[in-house]
């Protein structure tokens, strides 16, 4: 079955830098990689996605990159604000089904 | 998007015990699908409902243990049975709620503490 492996487990940025996490899938028929923020206590927010017919998508600060032939994709976050710090899970699902979940990241934005 | 409403948004209960989490959806979707979270961990598939057919489990996880229904296409729920101290969690519903982009959205979570 699909194993989602995530990079780094915790991130440390000064506000106003930027952050990059990165996840690797391990099935090349998984097409829809979409990327969670959850503050605590809350439930998971999806913040971004993407699916396998592209190749980066942006939403403002927020911006998604896969790389179908090395089967990775990467969150990008720019100018950081405290209001960024959660921890994210990126995901990746076959054909609207399952979602299968990166172990998360935890983002510490200090100001 | 979808709403997904969740209860209860916690419990207490006695080892031994059962708890049933129940999930509504506002609108009609084909699967829903329900995760552990263990503190601080990720989330954990336990397994996929689909209106009209058994729940299909994932490895490690068992009916008998987490009972599901799935009545129809706005409702589900998820019993934890015969509950130990290592069924303290949080269970989550998740539903796909966007037909074109697959989008997935979350139910508030259930934190159960067995004592």
């Amino acid at each position: 079955g699909e194993n989602v492996e995530q990079h780094p487990s915790t991130l440390s940025v000064q506000e106003g830098d930027s952050a990059v996490i990165k996840c690797t899938y391990s099935d090349s028929a998984s097409n829809y990689f979409p990327w969670y923020k959850q503050e605590l206590g809350k439930r998971p927010q999806l913040i971004i996605d993407i699916r396998s017919n592209v190749g980066e998508k942006k939403d403002q600060r927020i911006a998604v990159t896969l790389n179908k032939t090395a089967k990775h994709f990467s969150l990008h976050i720019t100018e950081t604000q405290p209001e960024d710090s959660a921890v994210y899970f990126c995901a990746a699902s076959k054909g609207g089904n399952k979602l299968v979940f990166g172990a998360g990241t935890i983002l510490r934005v200090k100001s | 998007s979808a709403v997904i409403s969740q209860k209860p948004s916690r419990d207490i209960c006695q080892r031994g015990t059962s708890l049933t989490i129940q999930c509504q959806v506002d609108s009609q979707v084909t699967m829903m699908f329900w995760y552990r979270q263990q503190p601080g961990q990720s989330l954990t598939l336990i397994a996929t409902a689909n209106q009209g057919s058994e729940a299909t489990y994932e490895s490690g996880f068992v009916i008998d243990k987490f009972p599901i229904s799935r009545p129809n296409l706005t409702f589900s729920t998820l019993t934890v049975s015969n509950m130990s101290p290592e069924d303290s969690s949080i269970y989550l519903c998740s539903a796909r709620t966007g037909a074109a982009n697959y989008g997935y959205t979350f139910g508030s979570g259930t934190r159960l503490t067995v004592v």
